[in-house]
């Protein structure tokens, strides 16, 4: 699993309410990314990061704010979530033997009344 | 974006036969890589071929990338029960770019 956490895995909230999940690894990795998973569109890339305050956005960023204080932690932040954004979202780094591999974490299912 | 797209989304087949899925993508990749996901689980990688490789193999899996065809294959031999999943790939053009995942092919093993 490569060491990676989830938090919360499971979650209800209200429209309008903010929310932020977190990402969590042990193994000192520099690259980490966020994903969401909707039936019928695959994966898709929220945000990344490459380094402690380096980040940028992915494919699907609108609605999402990310932050990397340190290096064990990435925070996906919805300002005040829609119901759009009930999904499930998934972590990942980069390892592997040359470094470019990616592994996902167990996912955080959200569900936005 | 460099988006796979798998075909067939949807397969199904007696235990003991061979599974091939397709991938294509549209614009130059550094490598691809190919996950499983059982259902309502997180992904498992399977494979990662990259743009200099044509064929690799991990125990019943075997991939093929041909980049003149913006395409690749996963192979899975003499099929089991447990290999029934949803079967992505995902691409990359390197450096810190994510992945760009297809829709997935949902793979029905018989019994």
């Amino acid at each position: 699993d490569a060491g990676i956490t989830q938090s919360p895995r499971h979650k209800v909230t209200e429209t309008g309410t903010p929310v932020t999940l977190r990402c969590h690894q042990t193994e000192n990795h520099r690259y980490m990314y966020w994903y969401r998973q909707d039936p019928g569109h695959g994966l898709r890339l929220i945000h990344y990061s490459y380094g402690v305050k380096d980040t940028d956005k992915g494919e699907v960023s609108d609605g999402y704010s990310v932050s990397r204080s340190k290096t064990e932690d990435f925070l996906l932040t919805l300002e005040s979530a829609t119901s759009s954004q009930t999904s499930v979202y998934f972590c990942a780094i980069r390892g592997g033997q040359k470094g470019d591999t990616q592994y996902f974490g167990p996912g955080t299912r959200l569900t936005v009344l | 974006s460099q988006q796979g797209e798998e075909d067939p989304q949807a397969l199904s087949i007696q235990e003991g036969e061979n599974a091939t899925m397709n991938c294509s993508y549209k614009t130059s990749i550094n490598n691809l890589q190919w996950y499983r996901q059982n259902s309502g689980r997180g992904l498992v990688h399977l494979i990662l071929i990259r743009s200099n490789e044509r064929e690799k193999h991990s125990g019943r899996l075997r991939v093929t990338l041909d980049t003149s065809k913006k395409s690749s294959s996963l192979l899975i031999t003499a099929s089991r029960a447990a290999d029934t999943a949803s079967y992505f790939c995902a691409a990359t053009g390197g450096g810190a770019d994510g992945l760009t995942f297809g829709k997935g092919t949902h793979l029905i093993i018989q019994p």
